[in-house]
């Protein structure tokens, strides 16, 4: 089993359209959990960045996290065209230092106006 | 947030040369880069560390004589690709490592074409 799943699409979904990308793990040490976002040939940007068990919201962005199933979501409400990435899910067992994160392999989100 | 620029954003070289990409700290200084490829549709893997004043260290199964990283300087990092392969095509992607926050700035990648 690999350590992180994270289905890689494509979604397709129309404009204003609620979205909902998730991943699941399989080690139990991971507690920092992030969403990025990556564009067509560009680099990952960070979007929300949680820690342990819970929701956070940013925006037309909410990160959950359900460390007891080994499970994340990221929502997007009132979704854009220009929401159209890949979303990278990552996740760490430290919050800082030189602790290297482990990568989803991204789920590509395409909103048609 | 830091910028980190690298060069150049494409290329496309023939089956044996070798080709650098340089990663830039534009903004700030950096005694550390995380150099990761990416394949397409897959996650990003780490390749190596690049430490300024002191050597590499590449991840297991990396091959740090292929894959030769230098951190000139506190502004940039560079890495050799040495005599390319077909199967060496890839983005090659140059980024901060992460600190508190989750806070982890990204070069925007080089994407490498061997023919």
């Amino acid at each position: 089993q690999k350590e992180v799943e994270q289905d890689p699409g494509p979604l397709s979904v129309p404009e204003g359209a609620i979205v909902s990308l998730n991943c699941t793990y399989s080690n139990s040490a991971f507690q920092y959990f992030m969403w990025y976002r990556q564009y067509s040939r560009k680099g990952p940007e960070l979007l929300m960045y949680t820690y342990s068990s819970g929701n956070k919201e940013d925006g037309r962005f909410t990160a959950q996290v359900d460390k007891s199933s080994k499970y994340i979501s990221l929502f997007i409400r009132d979704s854009q065209p220009s929401d159209s990435a890949t979303y990278l899910c990552a996740m760490s067992p430290q919050n800082s230092g030189y602790s290297t994160l482990t990568f989803g392999k991204g789920t590509m989100l395409l909103v048609s106006p | 947030g830091a910028v980190v620029s690298q060069h150049p954003s494409w290329v496309i070289c023939k089956s044996g040369t070798s080709v650098k990409i340089e990663c830039r700290s534009l903004d700030f200084q950096a005694t550390t880069m995380f150099w990761y490829r990416q394949f397409p549709k897959q996650s990003l893997m780490l390749m190596a560390t690049s430490n300024e004043g002191s050597k590499a260290t590449y991840e297991q199964g990396v091959e740090k004589d292929k894959f030769l990283i230098n951190h000139a300087s506190l502004t940039l990092s560079t890495l050799t690709v040495t005599s390319a392969h077909p199967e060496d095509s890839s983005f090659y992607i140059c980024s901060t490592p992460p600190a508190t926050m989750g806070t982890q700035y990204f070069g925007p990648g080089t994407r490498l074409l061997v023919l």
